[in-house]
């Protein structure tokens, strides 16, 4: 049973342009949640998903961000016009209840 | 704001030693806690949980104590081995759907 799969492990991106982040939960975790983690700093919750279904997007700011969890694929989390400000570790976590999360390598995304 | 906090950026202790990782939190409605362990350019893997009704939960090495009266739950880790060096942070929730992570503890095991 495969992890939690992240892609790109890396990404660059200029002033202005879209990022796209995919993740792939573990085979029959049906949760998703989508954390950020700037330079020194912790965890911060961004949005929570289930299948087709935005849960909580509390954490999520209100422009620019989107996450979506189709019936078929991956989570995409989503950034357009990205600033330098987005530069982060992008997280992405999935479970089977709504304890226990599991979390993949993340995408580190650079704004030049 | 921050609901979960971790105090102490780092902590170094000698091999075979105990660690003591400490966490407070702000919410008196949180009602489950967990541990994870970050090595660099890695997600945070699970490490230990506990529940709102335990006060104290133990897998191997690893011990989650639990004090809700003083919103605080620590981590001890005995005997700490060079290999547990990492970051380490706790997270708490509320009925398990937004978690709140601290910002972290790197432990550093110097053999």
């Amino acid at each position: 049973n495969a992890g939690v799969m992240q892609n790109p492990r890396h990404l660059v991106r200029r002033r202005g342009q879209e990022a796209r982040l995919r993740c792939s939960p573990m085979k029959g975790h049906s949760h998703v949640y989508w954390y950020r983690q700037l330079p020194e700093e912790g965890l911060k919750f961004m949005v929570y998903l289930q299948k087709e279904n935005i849960i909580d997007e509390s954490g999520m700011p209100k422009e620019r961000f989107s996450a979506e969890f189709p019936k078929e694929g991956p989570s995409i989390l989503r950034i357009q016009q990205v600033v330098r400000g987005d530069s982060a570790a992008y997280f992405c976590a999935s479970s089977v209840t709504t304890n226990e999360q599991f979390f993949g390598p993340g995408t580190r995304l650079t704004v030049l | 704001d921050q609901q979960v906090k971790q105090n102490s950026p780092s902590l170094s202790v000698q091999e075979g030693r105990i660690s003591i990782l400490n966490c407070d939190y702000t919410n008196s409605m949180f009602d489950y806690f967990l541990w994870y362990k970050k090595y660099p350019a890695e997600g945070p893997t699970f490490l230990i949980s506990i529940s709102s009704i335990k006060d104290k939960n133990e897998d191997g090495r690893f011990t989650v104590f639990l004090n809700k009266s003083a919103k605080h739950l620590s981590l001890h880790i005995v005997p700490s081995q060079p290999g547990d060096s990492a970051v380490y942070f706790c997270a708490a929730s509320e009925g398990g759907n937004q978690f709140y992570f601290g910002t972290g503890t790197s432990l550093t095991v110097i053999p």
